[in-house]
């Protein structure tokens, strides 16, 4: 059972606008969610996070949304940059339970010129 | 060198084979994690090493055998594996284990392909 789901495997945006990439989790436990973005032939690197006693934050270009209710998170980007081409992953952390993240399947995300 | 460094970057092997994969990091992190990621699939924990001992063991075969001698270096033993088996495996490593945000530092993985 997928705990943490990326339902959109892809996403095209053209450069200059939003990007909203889509995360939902099951886990009521989770308590600490974050985003990575993987380059082929790279490992995934940190990108931002959120606390759940938070709803936004926000670095730069990039926005993170946490609707606890509905258990989804949304990352947002903008503008959008070709060099934002690449897969994001989601992922999500248990209270209590240490730190072990717990991953999505990533949106393979396209900024076309 | 700074980072997680893994090697080999690609590694081919028959079912027979015995290899090992080595992730080393020199962040000064207490904690360190196998992954897996096999197409179309999230990523995997495999293990979880915490200052040295193992905390985590995910259901993993035994065909797979972590070893942490040190708080700088990871390995993966692997043996008698299966075509299922391929996959690209990621080294990770984190401040430490007890806090769940801390976020993880990876390494740009091994590419595995069992023949």
């Amino acid at each position: 059972d997928q705990q943490v789901k990326q339902n959109s495997p892809s996403l095209s945006v053209q450069e200059g606008r939003i990007s909203i990439l889509n995360c939902d989790y099951t886990n009521s436990m989770f308590d600490y969610f974050l985003w990575y973005k993987k380059y082929p032939a790279e490992g995934p690197t940190f990108l931002i996070s959120i606390s759940s006693i938070k709803d936004k934050n926000e670095d730069g270009r990039f926005t993170v949304f946490l609707n606890k209710s509905a258990k989804h998170l949304s990352l947002h980007i903008v503008p959008s940059q070709p060099g934002d081409s690449a897969v994001y992953f989601c992922a999500a952390s248990a209270l209590g339970g240490g730190n072990k993240l717990t991953f999505g399947t990533g949106t393979q995300l396209k900024v076309e010129l | 060198e700074t980072g997680v460094t893994q090697t080999p970057r690609h590694l081919v092997m028959g079912m027979t084979n015995k290899k090992s994969l080595k992730c080393e990091q020199h962040l000064g992190h207490n904690a360190m994690y196998w992954y897996k990621q096999s197409a179309k699939k999230p990523l995997e924990l495999m293990f979880v090493y915490s200052l040295e001992e193992r905390v985590e063991n995910n259901s993993v075969p035994s065909r797979f055998s972590p070893e942490c001698p040190n708080s700088s270096h990871l390995f993966l033993h692997l043996h008698t594996l299966q075509p299922e088996d391929s996959a690209l495996y990621l080294c990770a490593s984190s401040r430490a284990y007890d806090k769940a945000n801390y976020g993880y530092t990876f390494g740009s993985g091994t590419r595995l392909t069992v023949v």
